[in-house]
């Protein structure tokens, strides 16, 4: 079964430049998370589709960052302009369904760096 | 902030001893999942606790959920290098079922 693909590996970019993630959870399932993870501490959630709608977008900056899932399999989460603080490594995650019981699949994650 | 807080936030162990990490929630969780990841690693799911008191094992760990289910626990024993990693738990609280992780403790082993 193949796993959470994500693309970029890295990225480098200089403030208030733009840029993109892309995510391909595993297949069937209907749950994708987006997760920012700061150095030294854990993943914290951005937002949560259930297929193509939003679950939970609460700790979104909505002001920068935009996420979406059209056609309820891929994603792609953007930050425009990008600060210095978005530094991070940013994690998708899928499960089968959206509540909390399930297992996560993480993929290998984009390592940003804002300069 | 953190929902669940994890106690410690480093362990430095000597090969073949044991350890315990914590992590703590204010709230009552309707369940608990912990994760492993290694340097340069993403995270991947170990085991999940749901009922209260519950105890489960994998080969050295084994993982405790509180019986009030505001704490657990994860020891593992006789520690080897391949135990290194960031060990997470993920909480999620009972009115809402929202997961969310804790800060993560990082172990390190000496040979």
């Amino acid at each position: 079964e193949a796993g959470v693909a994500q693309s970029p590996r890295y990225k480098i970019i200089e403030k208030r430049q733009s840029v993109a993630f892309w995510c391909n959870p595993i297949s069937g399932h209907a749950t994708l998370y987006w997760y920012q993870q700061i150095l030294g501490q854990g993943p914290k959630l951005l937002i949560q589709f259930q297929n193509n709608g939003v679950v939970d977008d609460s700790q979104l900056p909505k002001d920068r960052f935009s996420a979406e899932r059209l056609k309820g399999v891929d994603s792609t989460l953007k930050i425009q302009p990008a600060k210095l603080e978005d530094s991070a490594v940013y994690l998708c995650a899928s499960s089968k369904t959206s509540d909390s019981y399930n297992e996560q699949f993480f993929g290998p994650g984009t390592r940003l760096t804002v300069l | 902030g953190q929902q669940v807080m994890q106690i410690p936030q480093y362990q430095h162990v000597q090969e073949g001893e044991d350890f315990t990490t914590y992590c703590n929630s204010s709230t009552t969780l309707s369940n608990i999942q912990w994760y492993k990841q290694r340097p340069g690693g993403h995270p991947v799911f170990l085991i999940q606790l749901v009922k209260s008191g519950e105890v489960k094992k994998q080969k050295r760990l084994t993982f405790q959920f509180g019986e009030a289910k505001k704490n657990s626990s994860l020891h593992i024993t006789a520690t080897q290098t391949t135990d290194v990693g960031t060990y997470f738990c993920a909480g999620a609280r009972s009115n809402d079922y929202k997961l969310s992780f804790g800060a993560g403790t990082t172990v390190t082993v000496r040979a």
